[in-house]
């Protein structure tokens, strides 16, 4: 089975313009989540999606939203973006059923 | 407070010794427990999950979970200079369903 895909692998974006993650879970896993990991911060939950509805949302500003396609792909925004949103954006997926969760390659954005 | 604490190391073994990596966390109502390994400059991978009481092993990894004291440690057997990374501990707590991940802690395994 294809693990988890996330697109694009590298960003680079100026503070204040908006940008959009992707990612493709592992077929037939129905549950999306996303994470930010920094040095300082650790890997931050950001929100799970599930059969095309958010499930759960984490602790960050409304600059950050997402969404789930009918083909449990999904994808993450960021708008209005600030120097502190450079890091890691990871997305895992699982079945929904299982707790086990499997994690993309992830993409690493960065802020000027 | 964190819901999930670890030691951030780094925690240094020499090759062939046994790791002991070690992680508690804050709410009694907690379900599930997962060990990640990552790589610097790599995404988390998934090495254990535990749900009940007790030891589970897997090859050279064995976890272990204490509900009532609200820990869980993972052992690395015989350890390799390939298991240098960081460790990673996740707990899903179950009323709410998110998933809380520790800073990690640092393992070099010196040959």
């Amino acid at each position: 089975k294809a693990g988890v895909t996330q697109t694009p692998r590298y960003l680079i974006k100026t503070r204040g313009q908006q940008v959009t993650l992707s990612c493709s879970p592992i077929s037939g896993h129905r549950s999306v989540s996303w994470y930010q990991q920094t040095p300082g911060q650790g890997l931050q939950f950001l929100f799970e999606y599930f059969s095309e509805t958010q499930r759960n949302k984490g602790n960050f500003p409304g600059r950050f939203s997402g969404r789930q396609f009918s083909n449990s792909r999904s994808e993450m925004n960021v708008s209005t973006l600030e120097l502190g949103d450079s890091a890691l954006y990871l997305c895992a997926s699982r079945p929904g059923t299982a707790y086990e969760q499997y994690f993309g390659p992830g993409t690493r954005l960065t802020v000027t | 407070q964190k819901e999930v604490e670890q030691n951030s190391g780094p925690l240094s073994v020499p090759e062939g010794a046994i790791a002991s990596l070690n992680c508690t966390y804050s709410d009694r109502v907690s379900q599930s427990f997962f060990w990640y390994r990552q790589y610097s400059g790599k995404s988390p991978e998934l090495i254990m999950s535990i749900y009940s009481n007790g030891d589970k092993e897997d090859g050279r990894f064995t976890a272990q979970l204490n509900k009532a004291s609200q820990y869980v440690s993972l052992l690395i057997r015989d350890s390799q200079p390939s298991d240098s990374a960081t460790y990673l501990c996740a707990v899903n707590y179950g009323h709410f369903n998110k998933f809380y991940f520790g800073s990690g802690t640092k393992l070099n395994v010196k040959p």
